[in-house]
């Protein structure tokens, strides 16, 4: 079975705080895939990024940086420098071999204040 | 974008009536899901589709049909609706050119409230 879990439920910090969201998956596959969705107050859910089970290099795009170790099955999220914009809910996903369904993390609140 | 709508955006309806829920998606993509959203549940997969007449349920199917008759449109129905499916509902689309693995396109959000 898969899974995704988000250990943190909420998470306040002061604006220019660095900030990790934490994502532990598990999947008997090896072939996998991770996905980290943003959900701001409006309400919509934006992709963020995709990554393969075969690449484990760290990505970074501007203020936001993903790291990916298999060894521990995690995938997690660091928001450098955090802004009030960063403020909302995000999720962590993960689809298997063969197959386009998301299994969701129960998500993690950011808070960003000024 | 791809081009991904719901309807209706908002909408309340009384215990025991039976609500349809509509995606419609402009983009040919082939798979098409239908998930609801609560507080501490993150989002749970209702039904999806595979292709046209062609669904399946997911972890929180019970109270809920679909279908799909057409490529670009998924509709959800709550055959007599409860105060539990008071939610938000998500309809997402994947898999362009039969491609696998690159994520959804979420609609807007459906937030239905059942009285």
């Amino acid at each position: 079975a898969q899974k995704v879990t988000q250990a943190q439920t909420e998470i306040s910090v002061v604006e220019k705080e660095d900030v990790t969201l934490d994502c532990v998956y598990e999947t008997r596959d090896t072939t996998y895939y991770l996905f980290w969705y943003k959900q701001p107050p409006s309400g919509e859910l934006v992709f963020l990024i995709r990554r393969n089970s075969f690449d484990e290099q760290n990505e970074i795009s501007g203020r936001y940086s993903w790291n990916f170790q298999k060894s521990t099955s995690s995938f997690n999220f660091t928001i450098t420098a955090s802004q009030v914009v960063d403020s909302a809910v995000y999720f962590c996903a993960l689809s298997g071999y063969n197959t386009d369904k998301l299994i969701f993390g129960t998500g993690t609140r950011l808070q960003v204040f000024p | 974008d791809a081009g991904i709508t719901q309807s209706p955006r908002h909408k309340v309806t009384e215990t025991g009536t039976p609500v349809t829920l509509r995606c419609h998606q402009t983009e040919n993509h082939r798979y098409m899901y239908w998930y609801r959203q609560d507080p501490g549940h993150g989002l749970r997969l209702i039904h999806y589709s595979y292709g046209v007449k062609d669904t399946d349920k997911g972890e929180v199917s019970d109270g809920y049909s679909v279908s799909r008759s057409k490529t670009e449109d998924f509709l959800l129905t709550l055959e007599s609706a409860t105060s539990s499916q008071t939610s938000v509902y998500f309809c997402a689309i994947s898999g362009i050119e039969g491609t696998l693995n690159y994520g959804y396109t979420f609609g807007s959000g459906t937030r239905l409230t059942v009285v």
